[in-house]
């Protein structure tokens, strides 16, 4: 079974810097997707960024970013320029690739980070 | 174009009564996902659908827990009895799966409901 792992529980970063969020992964598959889910007080969970395994570049979304490692498993989310309206968690999600590997639709979540910026 | 949209926001009971939620999916969209959020974790899935078929229900607690999904649109997430431990935030999420073009969008979340049992 796959897993995600966060270990930054929390972060903060002053406002107009940049910020790192680490996420690593565990899989035995080759084709899957990667996620960043940004979720504010409201609760609903906002796409952020995608990453595609197959693809060696990385992801890039106005000031978001990723450093997608594949051979460490691992997949960094880097917000540049931080704004007041980016604080809330960042769940690093897993997507297993159904139609290569004949995996779950489903995404499995880390425990997110709480990112605050400060004004 | 709406959202997925989840109701009701919040929802308080006492432990053994039964509770009911509701989600609509985006149109369109053929797969849809139920997660349960429970507090300073990340969602887990309870039962995914294509159409009106549950194709993996492995994770959720079939002795209390039924959903369905008539005419593969609108579903619904029951719990009956609920306990002290079901107290947890429930996800509905939807997205859209081409077979055909090896095409899979990626999933768009309502904003939850929040269940309290005390």
């Amino acid at each position: 079974a796959q897993t995600v792992t966060q270990s930054q529980p929390e972060m903060s970063v002053q406002e107009a810097e940049t910020v790192t969020l680490s996420c690593t992964y565990d899989t035995s598959e080759s084709d899957y997707y990667l996620f960043w889910y940004k979720q504010p007080p409201s609760r609903q969970m906002i796409l952020v960024i995608r990453q595609e395994a197959y693809k060696q570049q990385n992801a890039t979304e106005n000031r978001f970013s990723v450093n997608f490692q594949k051979a460490a498993k691992s997949f960094s989310l880097k917000i540049s320029d931080s704004q007041l309206g980016d604080a809330a968690m960042y769940f690093c999600a897993y997507r297993s690739d159904r139609f290569t590997q004949g995996g779950s639709e489903k995404l499995v979540f880390g425990k997110g980070t709480k990112l605050t910026v400060n004004p | 174009e709406a959202g997925v949209v989840q109701s009701p926001r919040y929802k308080i009971i006492e432990k053994k009564q039964p509770v009911a939620f509701w989600c609509n999916p985006i149109s369109g969209h053929n797969t849809l996902y139920w997660y349960r959020q429970n507090l300073g974790q990340g969602p887990e899935l309870l039962i995914r659908y294509e159409n009106e078929e549950a194709v993996d229900d492995s994770q959720l607690p079939k002795d209390r827990f039924s959903a369905e999904r008539l005419k593969g649109v609108d579903s619904t997430l029951k719990i009956q009895p609920a306990e002290l431990g079901d107290s947890a935030v429930y996800l509905c999420a939807s997205s859209l799966v081409v077979q055909a073009n090896n095409m899979n969008t990626e999933a768009f979340f309502g904003q939850g409901t929040r269940l309290t049992v005390v």
